[in-house]
Parts: structure tokens; sequence; C-alpha cells
């Protein structure tokens, strides 16, 4: 079974520029979850889908960040424009079902804001 | 007050030792308990997850969990080089829709020295 797919593993930008990663999800999966982990800490929820609706964004900073699923497969999460904050690992995870206990993560997408 | 509390480190024990790792949590809504492992540039992999109050084995690993007291712990025996990654406790609550909500530690770095 192929696991969660994420790109690109790797992202360098200035502030004040966009970015965009992107996300498969394991097949069949339902519910998928895009979270933010800083370096040294643990992973921080962003927005959560049910399908192709949100279950829940209310971590998702709604003034810069802006996350969609369409068909209810792959997700895009941007940043416009990003702060030197924003610097962290961005997780994609998906579940079977929203209730499942097991989360499966991808590798993550590393973005470096200078 | 940050609802999940975990000691960061790193710790450093030899080959063989036995390993303690050990959250505190402040919001008794929390139903389940998880630890997730975190190999470097990798996303987190379930380890285990329970339920109730009391002890769980599965293999070298034993997870822990007191809700009277909110703590939670995870014991790994006959500790490996390979254990060596972080380890993140999680929670959740089931909220309306039935969606899990995960709430991580801050994680632990542990390495296992040959």
């Amino acid at each position: 079974e192929a696991g969660v797919a994420q790109s690109p593993r790797y992202k360098i930008i200035e502030k004040r520029q966009s970015v965009a990663f992107w996300c498969n999800p394991i097949s069949g999966h339902a519910t998928l979850y895009w979270y933010q982990q800083i370096l040294g800490q643990g992973p921080k929820l962003l927005i959560q889908f049910q399908n192709n609706g949100v279950v829940d964004d209310s971590q998702l900073p709604k003034d810069r960040f802006s996350a969609e699923r369409l068909k209810g497969v792959d997700s895009t999460l941007k940043i416009q424009p990003a702060k030197l904050e924003d610097s962290a690992v961005y997780l994609c995870a998906s579940s079977l079902v929203p209730t499942d206990n097991e989360q499966f993560f991808g590798p993550g997408t590393r973005l470096t804001v200078l | 007050q940050k609802e999940v509390e975990q000691d960061p480190g790193p710790l450093s024990v030899p080959e063989g030792a036995i390993v303690s790792l050990n959250c505190t949590y402040s919001n008794s809504a929390f139903q389940y308990f998880m630890w997730y492992r975190q190999y470097s540039r990798k996303g987190p992999e379930l380890l285990m997850y329970t339920y109730s109050s009391g002890n769980k084995e599965d293999g070298r690993f034993t997870a822990q969990v007191d809700k009277s007291s909110k703590y939670i712990s995870l014991f790994i025996r006959d500790s490996q080089p390979s254990d060596s990654a972080t380890y993140l406790c999680a929670m959740s609550v089931v909220r309306l829709q039935g969606a899990q909500k995960l709430v991580f530690g801050q994680g632990t770095r542990l390495t296992i020295n040959p």
C-alpha cells in the first residue's frame, strides 16, 4: 500500500513570497489533515478535511494560509504572504475515517523562509 | 499552560537499557492516548494507542496510562540503536461529527548508544 505522498520535500523562499504544498493521501482515506511542526515541537493541526469538506480549521491563520481538497482526494496548502515564523515542516496525514485512531503521515515539506 | 507537556530531552542511554518516556496532560476530556515515533526527516508513525487506564504491551514496548494523575508513559525494554528517534505522545478527544483531534506533546529525542 502506497503511503501519503507530499511535494516538494524542501522549499526555500523569501518572506512575503507565496508557496504551495501538495498532498496525495492513501487511496480510500476520507480524512485528510495538515499539520505544522516547528523545529523542536510536536505537530500542530492546521486543518482537517472530511472528503472535500472542512471539519476543523480553527488553528489555521486564515489571513495568510488557505487549503483546499478538490474532489475529496489531493489537497493543497498555500501560504501567501509567508513570514519568517512560518519556517517549519508541513506534514500531511490521512486516516480511513475521522474516528480512526491511526493517522498515516507523509514525509513532510520542510519550508525555510528567509 | 499547554494541554500536553512532554520533556524534550534529549535522552541518551546505552543499548539494552530500559527507557521511560512520559507526558502529562491537563484536559480531562482526552479519551485516547497514543505514542508516535518520528525518525529524522520522516513523518510520525503510530507505535501504540490505548483508551483506558492501565498497561498495554506490544513486544518491547509498554504504554501506561494513569487518568487519575493525568500521566502517561512509554517504556522500551532491551532498547536497540534502531529505537533512536523522537517519541511524541498524542492525545485525542472525539468531537462533534465523530472527528478525532490529536494534540501532540513536544517530543522527546532519544538516542540509544551501541
